[in-house]
């Protein structure tokens, strides 16, 4: 059975540091890794996804890079700004049975102004 | 392109009531999944539908059930309703539910169960 990981559940840093999540799975036959976005009871905004075939994905501030064999995503995000905090998961599509996304719990990511 | 939508954006219910919450894909979008929040269990897979089939479904017990028209949209019925249902329920669309597509969610449906 496929588990995401993702530590620490919470991480605060100052304003304009670039910071690194992280994201672990233990299974390494995914289809893809997607990173989202949460605001408090909000819905999930999608960030980056990147396939199984590629190891980094890039969107402005944002770097998404994926290592199937050692089972981690990283979310790079440069130049931190207070509209950055929310909750970031990391969920994947596995290659066998049903092509749902799996969730990592999340980490709540709070920028300092 | 318009997002995904989700009716209603909150409901209060009681135990013992049934509930049926509605999702629009976006244009083109042919499969809908659903899930559910709760901050004990994080975010888990209902089911999803692609071109009005059930294609998969998650461990939910039968009171969960689902449809989809043939407009795409998608619609969840909960019924015996309990305290545990009270949750966060999104549903996301992507244009074919395959394991390379990208899944656009919608804001949920804040469910309270009294």
């Amino acid at each position: 059975k496929q588990e995401v990981t993702q530590i620490p559940a919470a991480l605060s840093v100052p304003e304009g540091e670039n910071l690194v999540l992280n994201c672990s799975f233990t299974d390494s036959a995914i289809y893809n890794l997607q990173w989202f976005r949460q605001d408090p009871g909000k819905g999930l905004t999608s960030l980056l996804l990147i396939q199984s075939s590629q190891r980094e994905q890039t969107s402005g501030r944002l770097n998404a890079s994926l290592d199937k064999s050692s089972g981690r995503s990283t979310l790079y995000i440069a130049a931190s700004q207070p509209g950055d905090s929310a909750t970031y998961l990391c969920a994947l599509i596995s290659n066998f049975g049903n092509e749902k996304l799996t969730f990592g719990t999340g980490t709540r990511l709070t920028i300092i102004p | 392109k318009a997002g995904v939508t989700q009716t209603p954006r909150y409901l209060i219910k009681t135990r013992g009531q049934q509930v049926t919450l509605s999702c629009s894909p976006i244009s083109g979008h042919r499969s809908v999944s659903w899930y559910q929040q709760t901050p004990g269990q994080g975010l888990q897979f209902l089911f999803e539908y692609f071109s009005e089939t059930q294609r998969n479904k998650g461990n939910f017990p039968g009171r969960f059930s689902g449809r989809q028209f043939s407009n795409s949209r998608s619609e969840m019925n909960v019924s015996t309703l309990e305290l545990g249902d009270s949750a966060l329920y999104l549903c996301a669309s992507s244009f074919q539910g395959r394991g390379t597509d990208t899944q656009y969610f919608g804001p949920g449906t804040r469910l309270t169960v009294l």
